[in-house]
């Protein structure tokens, strides 16, 4: 099992730019969670599908993200028009629905806004 | 809303000693509990869970963490840490059914353990 697999590893953009981040579940995994890690504001929660239906987004700043989980095996998150304050490690998790609610994460992707 | 505190932002052991790193949870019910590790550069890996029963649970390289819910705590220990442990530690709940499975993270405990 490769586990949960996020590319880019690194990106780096420059202001106003767009940046795209994949992540690839654990298959047969149908819950996938996307989370934001930096410094100051530790780790938070972003957006969550399950089936690749959007089921919580309360996380996601409402303007210039976005996520979708167009199928079952990658789910992107998109940063229009990205500032530096964007920069920070973007986690995925993935995990089994049905009972089983510990999520596994992959790497990261570190997104840095110059 | 629920929250998560790890009080304790550095711990430094020595190899060999025993480990405690605490986590306080704030929530109206009993939430589902974890422990994850962030080595450098890598994702968060799972040690352990809590979801009900037995409030000491085991996990993986010999962690344990013991549940309270009187105390609202959720403790990581190790009876013997290695230099190999050093690494972040977070504390995280879930609220699980129809609240959601979102995770809501402490701020984590970076353990330093001395050769």
């Amino acid at each position: 099992n490769a586990g949960v697999i996020q590319t880019p590893r690194h990106k780096v953009t420059g202001k106003g730019q767009e940046a795209t981040l994949w992540c690839e579940p654990i298959s047969g995994h149908s819950a996938v969670f996307w989370y934001r890690q930096t410094i100051v504001q530790g780790l938070e929660f972003l957006t969550y599908f399950r089936n690749q239906a959007p089921i919580d987004d309360s996380g996601m700043p409402k303007e210039r993200f976005s996520a979708q989980m167009p199928n079952q095996s990658h789910s992107t998150l998109k940063i229009q028009s990205t500032q530096p304050q964007d920069s920070a490690v973007y986690l995925c998790a993935s995990s089994l629905t049905g009972g089983s609610y510990e999520q596994y994460f992959g790497p990261g992707t570190r997104l840095t806004v110059l | 809303a629920q929250s998560v505190t790890q009080p304790d932002a550095r711990v430094t052991v020595s190899e060999g000693a025993s480990l405690q790193l605490r986590c306080k949870y704030s929530y109206s019910a009993t939430p589902y509990l974890f422990w994850y590790v962030q080595y450098p550069r890598q994702g968060l890996q799972l040690l352990l869970k809590y979801y009900s029963g037995d409030p000491v649970v085991q996990g993986v390289n010999s962690f344990e963490a013991e549940f309270s819910k009187s105390n609202s705590s959720f403790h990581l220990q190790k009876a013997s840490v290695h230099w190999s442990d050093s690494a972040v530690y977070f504390c995280a709940l879930s609220m699980g059914g129809n609240m959601g499975y979102k995770l809501t993270f402490g701020t984590g405990t970076s353990l330093l353990v001395d050769p």
